[in-house]
């Protein structure tokens, strides 16, 4: 298995502009979950999914964040409008039920 | 009473010598307790996992011990290698709930 892929593995965009980023979990992996980190916050759940259903959205920063799961292969977090605070590096991780996580390699996003 | 805490911030060991992160916490419902290894660049690693039957596991030089009563799990790496100089996560969650609770990290650097 190729693990959980993540892209674009980096993002700068301008203040303003949508950004959308990818994620393919692990197959029969049935949990989904998107990670910020920053120096200042560490690692925050934004989301998670179970079985292609959102859970839990709490960590969801505010309106401007979303996040889909069409189907147990593909994820979106789509930041629109990006700020310069949302700078950080985002990971896609998944799990299967019991078990570890894994994580992919990130997407460093840079809002200038 | 859903935190880890986790120390040191950041922790310097000689080659060879035995590095020891701790991490305690509150919610006695926690019932897995896994450490993350992250690399720069990279995402967290699952490195090794406990669950409170047992008051000790080992992974090679890696090793968790866990105190049920003092509510702490700490973990040891025996032999340190410059390798090993990454950070390190604590985290723990309870039952089917598959949200990790994260310990704030603990940047290891093994002196050659």
């Amino acid at each position: 298995d190729a693990g959980v892929i993540q892209s674009p593995r980096h993002e700068v965009t301008e203040m303003g502009q949508e950004v959308t980023l990818r994620c393919k979990p692990i197959s029969g992996h049935d949990y989904l979950f998107w990670y910020r980190q920053t120096m200042m916050r560490g690692l925050e759940l934004l989301i998670y999914f179970n079985n292609n259903v959102p859970i839990d959205d709490s960590g969801m920063p505010e309106d401007r964040f979303s996040a889909k799961m069409p189907n147990a292969s593909f994820s979106t977090l789509k930041i629109q409008p990006s700020e310069p605070r949302d700078s950080a590096v985002y990971f896609c991780a998944s799990s299967p039920s019991r078990g570890g996580y894994t994580f992919g390699s990130g997407t460093r996003l840079t809002v200038v | 009473q859903q935190q880890v805490k986790q120390s040191p911030q950041s922790l310097i060991v000689q080659k060879g010598g035995i590095s020891i992160i701790n991490c305690a916490y509150e919610n006695t419902a926690f019932d897995y307790f896994p450490w993350y290894q992250q690399f720069p660049g990279k995402g967290p690693a699952l490195l090794i996992a406990i669950r409170p039957d047992v008051s000790e596991k080992k992974e090679g030089r890696f090793t968790i011990s866990f105190n049920k009563s003092a509510k702490q799990f700490s973990l040891h790496i025996m032999d340190s290698q410059p390798g090993d100089s990454a950070t390190y996560f604590c985290a723990a969650s309870m039952g089917s709930n598959y949200q990790l609770i994260w310990g704030a990290g603990t940047k290891l650097i093994i002196k050659p």
